[in-house]
């Protein structure tokens, strides 16, 4: 398998537009993560699937952010608009089963500028 | 939300020197992980501990979960360049919510 891929792997944005960031997951995960992570905050959970359907997503900061599952192999991230403070790298991560027991793979991220 | 407290931030030592970085919360997990990453990558489960006072050895790597599971340890022996990058650690909260909470990493330098 090709691990968990990720695209586009950097962007670059102008304030008030809107990005959407992509993920393919391991297939047959049925866990699927989204994280941010900045030198401040370090690694932030945003939201996680199970089986396609969101479970948690209360570490989505504002309404301008949003994601979706609509199959067990696609996932987006949506930020409408973009502000230059959502600026930092953006990890999506997959598992078989919880991953604190098991293993969560993360893709190699999309580094995302707000400028 | 439940905090892990990583120390040191940032060590820089030379190839062959032994060192122990440290994970501390004032929570208790139900286990915790620790992960490497390294530059443009993504981070990499290198162990999962989930007893108290377990012990988990990795070839030089050797990890210890605390007695109250409020904390660990990472102790790397004979460091080699290869060590470097950023050793980040992450715990499961009880009740099993399927979720991590990260450290914020200390970031490792090896020189040869």
């Amino acid at each position: 398998d090709a691990g968990v891929i990720q695209s586009p792997r950097h962007e670059v944005t102008e304030m008030g537009q809107e990005v959407t960031l992509r993920c393919k997951p391991i297939s047959g995960h049925d866990y699927l993560f989204w994280y941010r992570q900045t030198m401040m905050r370090g690694l932030e959970l945003l939201i996680y699937f199970n089986n396609n359907v969101p479970i948690d997503d209360s570490g989505m900061p504002e309404d301008r952010f949003s994601a979706k599952m609509p199959n067990a192999s696609f996932s987006t991230l949506k930020i409408q608009p973009s502000e230059p403070r959502d600026s930092a790298v953006y990890f999506c991560a997959s598992s078989k089963g919880r991953p604190s027991v098991t293993e969560a793979f993360f893709g190699q991220g999309t580094r995302l500028t707000v400028v | 939300t439940q905090l892990l407290e990583q120390s040191p931030q940032f060590l820089s030592i030379q190839e062959g020197e032994n060192l122990t970085v440290y994970c501390n919360s004032s929570s208790v997990f139900s286990s915790l992980q620790w992960y490497r990453q390294e530059p443009g990558e993504g981070p990499v489960l290198l162990v999962t501990v989930v007893t108290g006072g377990e012990v988990k050895k990795l070839k030089r790597l050797t990890f210890q979960f605390g007695d109250a599971r409020k904390d660990s340890s990472l102790h790397i022996t004979a460091a080699q360049p290869g060590d470097t990058g950023l050793y980040l650690c992450a715990g499961e909260s009880l009740g099993g919510y399927s979720t991590l909470t990260f450290g914020k990493g200390t970031m490792l330098l090896v020189s040869p």
